[in-house]
């Protein structure tokens, strides 16, 4: 089945600067890539995603890479803000089969 | 659009009661919902996977028989813990399916006592 791995753990930046979380997975027929954001107390929440067709996509400050032949995928977030304080979850989907990685708790510094 | 809302938001229960909790997508309709549970500082698990007018699809290691899903239309799934024990007490989330896209529920955190 799927493995997604995550990287860093955890992850602090100071306000303004940029942050990137990247992820690895495993299975090659995983189309669908998507990221979530999870604030304390609440579910996950989909900022962005991409499919295996697209090697890259952004919205705003936020964009995702991906590459299919090294099996890895990341996110990028600029000109980082407090309320981007939240911890991130990348997951890997092949037909609604989705696994997710073990999250990135990141913290903006103001 | 694409909104899915959980009830309750959290529930204190004995043990050896019954909980149910709900999920919702209110502005579509979904074929397929997830339900995962997710312990303090870690990744969401995946329970089981809820079809719309057939059985759920357990995960290994997830009792069906404690854990009862019933998805009786395309906006509303259900999960009872049954004979719940104070280590059922965990935050319950579910997701809906619109086509590849998955959207959360906000979670339910469920504490027995």
């Amino acid at each position: 089945g799927e493995n997604v791995e995550q990287h860093p753990s955890t992850l602090s930046v100071q306000e303004g600067d940029s942050a990137v979380i990247k992820c690895t997975y495993s299975d090659s027929a995983s189309n669908y890539f998507p990221w979530y954001k999870q604030e304390l107390g609440k579910g996950p929440q989909l900022i962005i995603d991409i499919r295996s067709n697209v090697g890259e996509k952004k919205d705003q400050r936020i964009a995702v890479t991906l590459n299919k032949t090294a099996k890895h995928f990341s996110l990028h977030i600029t000109e980082t803000q407090p309320e981007d304080s939240a911890v991130y979850f990348c997951a890997a989907s092949n037909n609604n089969d989705m696994r997710f990685g073990a999250g990135t708790r990141l913290t903006v510094k103001p | 659009g694409a909104v899915v809302s959980q009830h309750p938001s959290w529930v204190i229960c004995k043990s050896g009661t019954s909980v149910k909790i709900e999920c919702r997508s209110l502005d579509f309709q979904a074929t397929t919902m997830f339900w995962y549970r997710q312990f303090p500082k870690q990744s969401l698990m995946l329970m089981a996977t809820s079809n719309e007018g057939s059985k759920a699809t357990y995960e290994q290691g997830v009792e069906k028989d404690k854990f009862l899903i019933n998805h009786a239309s395309l906006t509303l799934s259900t999960l009872t813990v049954t004979s719940a024990h104070p280590e059922d007490s965990s935050f319950y989330i579910c997701s809906a399916d619109r086509a590849i896209e998955q959207y959360f529920g906000p979670g339910t955190r469920l504490t027995v006592t």
